[in-house]
């Protein structure tokens, strides 16, 4: 079974730069995880996805974070105007989705961004 | 505000001998809760879960136990393995998933 599938591993941007990140997740997982992780501390969620629909967004930073899941599928995270402070690993997760059930989510190798 | 805390940054234990990784959290309605080992470089991977309704679950070499009235979970790794060495993470469950900041284990052999 493929695991989950992110692009580019590293990127170097400079500040109010524009920069997108790429999923593709396990085949069949309905839920999809955007996750933030700052050096030194714990993945943040972002954004989560239920096929193509939003489930929680209250963390994602709206006036320059946006995040699309197109069919239900692959998901893409944006940064526009990029800032210092969001140099980190991004990472994307999926797991399957069934009503009352909890899932473990399986993570991608993640993005590790630098704004400079 | 960190609703799930794992105080230690770092433990090192040596081959054999068993690692205890604490988990401490602050929200009564978490239901889940998992741990996951992170290698550098990689995403982190699912390691073994609990629900609120039991306090033990073990999987070959390691065991979850949860301490509901405490707020406290722990993880037992017996015997431990240089393999081992890696961060792991602490995971709650209320609707969305709260990591802790890691344990940093290192098994010296």
């Amino acid at each position: 079974e493929a695991g989950v599938a992110q692009s580019p591993r590293y990127k170097i941007i400079e500040k109010r730069q524009s920069v997108a990140f790429w999923c593709n997740p396990i085949s069949g997982h309905a839920t999809l995880y955007w996750y933030q992780q700052i050096l030194g501390q714990g993945p943040k969620l972002l954004i989560q996805f239920q096929n193509n629909g939003v489930v929680d967004d209250s963390q994602l930073p709206k006036d320059r974070f946006s995040a699309e899941r197109l069919k239900g599928v692959d998901s893409t995270l944006k940064i526009q105007p990029a800032k210092l402070e969001d140099s980190a690993v991004y990472l994307c997760a999926s797991s399957p989705w069934s009503l009352g059930e909890v899932y473990e989510q399986y993570f991608g190798p993640g993005t590790r961004l630098t704004v400079t | 505000d960190q609703q799930v805390k794992q105080n230690s940054p770092s433990l090192s234990v040596q081959e054999g001998r068993i690692s205890i990784l604490n988990c401490d959290y602050t929200n009564s309605m978490f239901d889940y809760f998992l741990w996951y080992k992170k290698y550098p470089a990689e995403g982190p991977t699912f390691l073994i879960s609990i629900s609120s309704i039991k306090d033990k679950n073990e999987d070959g070499r390691f065991t979850v136990f949860l301490n509901k009235s405490a707020k406290h979970l722990s993880l037992h790794i017996v015997p431990s393995q240089p393999g081992d060495s890696a961060v792991y993470f602490c995971a709650a469950s209320a609707n969305q998933f709260y990591f802790g900041t890691g344990t940093s284990l290192t098994v010296i052999p």
